[in-house]
């Protein structure tokens, strides 16, 4: 099967740099990605590593290393709208169970003035 | 606009009763999910289909069940609802080979 773990709560100050860890095991997958979920919303994607390294969009990057099992989404110049929780998930490959797409149970970050 | 409807947006059930939750997308995406999201259990995975007329069993499985006619659409149904199934369900969609899912804004379902 696949699991992912995630730290459940992290607090920043407005204008810092955090880093929201995913480690994850799993047979096979396509690739980790990040979601973000304010309160009272539906999760919206953020950012996707299909290969190793470092993907950057905006504010936001992404980390993959297979060979770690580890990612990471970093988030740089806090601000206040960033404060929601954020999931990782990853995508299963194949066998007869592929095709699922599993998430962590979600990182709540807490942006403060 | 692209994107995935659900329907209803919140509903209350009386324990017992049989309810179906729609979901229907128009980006023809190949694969298709449902999950349900508890209070510090992030997203757990239901059912999902990874094309038309295939389905399979997630985390949470038991309760529910799904169907996958067509491409656009992928109903769940809870033939007989509990008070354990008090959840909001997501909806969501993504082609097969993409790390990117689209989610539908949610039903939140009350079982009493």
């Amino acid at each position: 099967g696949q699991s992912l773990e995630q730290p459940s709560e992290v607090t920043a100050v407005e204008g810092a740099i955090v880093q929201i860890n995913c480690t994850y095991q799993t047979s096979g997958f396509y690739g980790l990605s990040w979601y973000q979920q304010h309160d009272g919303g539906a999760p919206t994607f953020l950012s996707y590593n299909a290969l190793d390294g470092l993907e950057e969009t905006g504010r936001f990057s992404s980390f993959l290393s297979r060979s770690d099992s580890y990612g990471y989404l970093l988030l740089q110049e806090l601000q206040m709208k960033d404060s929601a929780s954020y999931f990782c998930a990853v995508r299963d490959r194949g066998g007869n169970q592929g095709g699922k797409l599993i998430f962590g149970q979600g990182t709540e970050l807490s942006v403060k003035p | 606009i692209a994107g995935i409807t659900q329907a209803p947006t919140s509903q209350i059930l009386a324990a017992g009763r049989r309810m179906t939750l729609r979901c229907t997308q128009d980006m023809r995406h190949n694969a298709m999910y449902w999950y349900r999201q508890d209070l510090g259990l992030g997203l757990r995975l239901i059912h999902y289909s990874n094309t038309a007329g295939t389905t399979g069993k997630g985390e949470v499985p038991d309760g529910y069940s799904v169907s996958r006619a067509n491409t656009d659409d992928f109903p769940l149904t809870l033939a007989s609802a509990v008070p354990s199934q008090t959840s909001v369900y997501f909806c969501a969609s993504s082609d097969n080979h993409q790390g990117r899912a689209f989610f539908g804004q949610g039903t939140r379902l009350t079982v009493v």
